[in-house]
């Protein structure tokens, strides 16, 4: 089983709708966690990191839950520009390093 | 420099031959990493330095080396290379090591470098 599993989708949405991804995680030793957005061709850039009690950036919501492994990210009122590929990313303290999903496409149309 | 650096911005190579891949950075941050994506594998790290003159191996070590001379240059050296390593690389810093009990530590990518090996 892979540490950090993601639909890679192509999630294909119009503008103005919501959309969620989820990604499960392995380690349940894991502290840290983050979702990047990475454009085609480009490199990963973080989107935001996820708290505990869940946190919220403009129409992005991002939630923890620690008892059943997963993160999710929430977009609102989706735009044309946030079309994109979006990486969860899980801190493995016993690992000393950044597992990363393989990512979830995003296509926002007109 | 702003940021990361890496170059050259991509190369085609002949398989057997040595590469180096060249990253710096300008932010003085402690950690450095490399990476290589491939179409659904995502990042997977190859090989880490958390401070200057200390290296560490990752995920996918075999076949790559790396130096850290000074606080700012972190090369990958591919020394006899292969079809399969054949993929787009990322350098990426942080400014504290990851795993050391921190609940935050992102990390900044440079913009790639695109290797065919043939």
């Amino acid at each position: 089983r892979k540490e950090v599993e993601q639909d890679p989708g192509p999630f294909n949405v119009p503008e103005g709708a919501t959309v969620a991804f989820n990604c499960t995680y392995s380690n349940s030793a894991s502290q840290s966690f983050f979702w990047y957005r990475q454009d085609c061709r480009k490199e990963p850039k973080l989107l935001m990191s996820v708290y505990s009690s869940g946190n919220e950036d403009g129409r992005f919501t991002a939630q923890l839950n620690r008892a059943s492994q997963y993160i999710s990210l929430l977009i609102r009122d989706s735009k044309l520009s946030d079309s994109a590929t979006y990486l969860c990313v899980v801190n493995s303290p016993g690992r000393r390093a950044l597992t990363f999903g393989s990512g979830t496409r995003l296509q926002v149309q007109p | 420099i702003a940021g990361i650096t890496q170059a050259p911005t991509s190369q085609i190579l002949a398989a057997g031959r040595r590469m180096t891949l060249r990253c710096t950075q300008d932010m003085r941050h402690n950690a450095m990493y490399w990476y290589r994506q491939d179409l659904g594998l995502g990042l997977r790290l190859i090989h880490y330095s958390n401070t200057a003159g200390t290296t560490g191996k990752g995920e996918v070590p075999d076949g790559y080396s790396v130096s850290r001379a000074n606080t700012d240059d972190f090369p990958l050296t591919l020394a006899s290379a292969v079809p399969s390593q054949t993929s787009v690389y990322f350098c990426a810093s942080s400014d504290r090591p990851n795993g050391l009990g921190v609940s935050y530590n992102e990390q900044f990518f440079g913009p790639g470098t695109r290797l065919t090996v043939l």
